[in-house]
């Protein structure tokens, strides 16, 4: 069946570092990959998202990836600073007409100062 | 504009209970989602409903029933509450064509003594 595999499940860095979180998904079929960042006790939002026709999208500090090949795709977070530290979870769908999504497990990252 | 509203926020009850969590949007959305999220468990999904009219069972689906009562509205009822079934419950929207991201509510936490 569909899986979304996300690793690392946890990641630390210093501010200032990168960080880097890499997805792999199953189903070939799938063309929609959202990250979402869920902060303690909030809902998760959506910070950048990519369709299979795009290698590579930015948004200022954060940049994903996306090797259809290899069927797997990365968030990128540079200069990080310590509001970055939430769950970060990858997700993926399918073409079709429910909009359903599968989640990877999450990755909890903390920034320290 | 509300976005993904969702009723109640907290919850207390004791096993054997039934309770309904209610779920609203206001974005014109046809896909509705409830998941549900445990610890170091990210985002299962329970049910979705792709339209209004259709509902569809997701990666745990026993011991819930879900109604889309309109395009805005999609609740979710427990019969009889087990502990098992404490957990975060987010319901969630987005457009029916392929490649929409999710909008989330901001959660009920519910727990089942």
């Amino acid at each position: 069946g569909e899986n979304v595999e996300q690793h690392p499940s946890t990641l630390s860095v210093q501010e200032g570092d990168s960080a880097v979180i890499k997805c792999t998904y199953s189903d070939s079929a799938s063309n929609y990959f959202p990250w979402y960042k869920q902060e303690l006790g909030k809902r998760p939002q959506l910070i950048i998202d990519i369709r299979s026709n795009v290698g590579e999208k930015k948004d200022q500090r954060i940049a994903v990836t996306l090797n259809k090949t290899a069927k797997h795709f990365s968030l990128h977070i540079t200069e990080t600073q310590p509001e970055d530290s939430a769950v970060y979870f990858c997700a993926a769908s399918r073409s079709g007409n429910t909009g359903k999504l599968i989640f990877g497990q999450g990755t909890t990252l903390q920034v320290k100062p | 504009n509300a976005g993904v509203t969702q009723t109640p926020k907290f919850q207390v009850l004791k096993t054997g209970q039934s309770m309904t969590l209610q779920c609203a949007q206001d974005m014109n959305h046809n896909s509705m989602y409830w998941y549900r999220q445990d610890p170091g468990m990210g985002l299962r999904l329970i049910y979705y409903s792709a339209s209004e009219g259709t509902t569809d069972k997701g990666e745990v689906p026993n011991g819930y029933n879900v109604s889309r009562l309109n395009k805005r509205e999609f609740s979710l009822r427990l019969e009889s509450a087990a502990p098992s079934q404490t957990s975060v419950y987010f319901c969630a929207s987005s457009g029916q064509t392929a490649g929409q991201p999710q909008h989330f509510g901001d959660g009920t936490r519910l727990s089942i003594l």
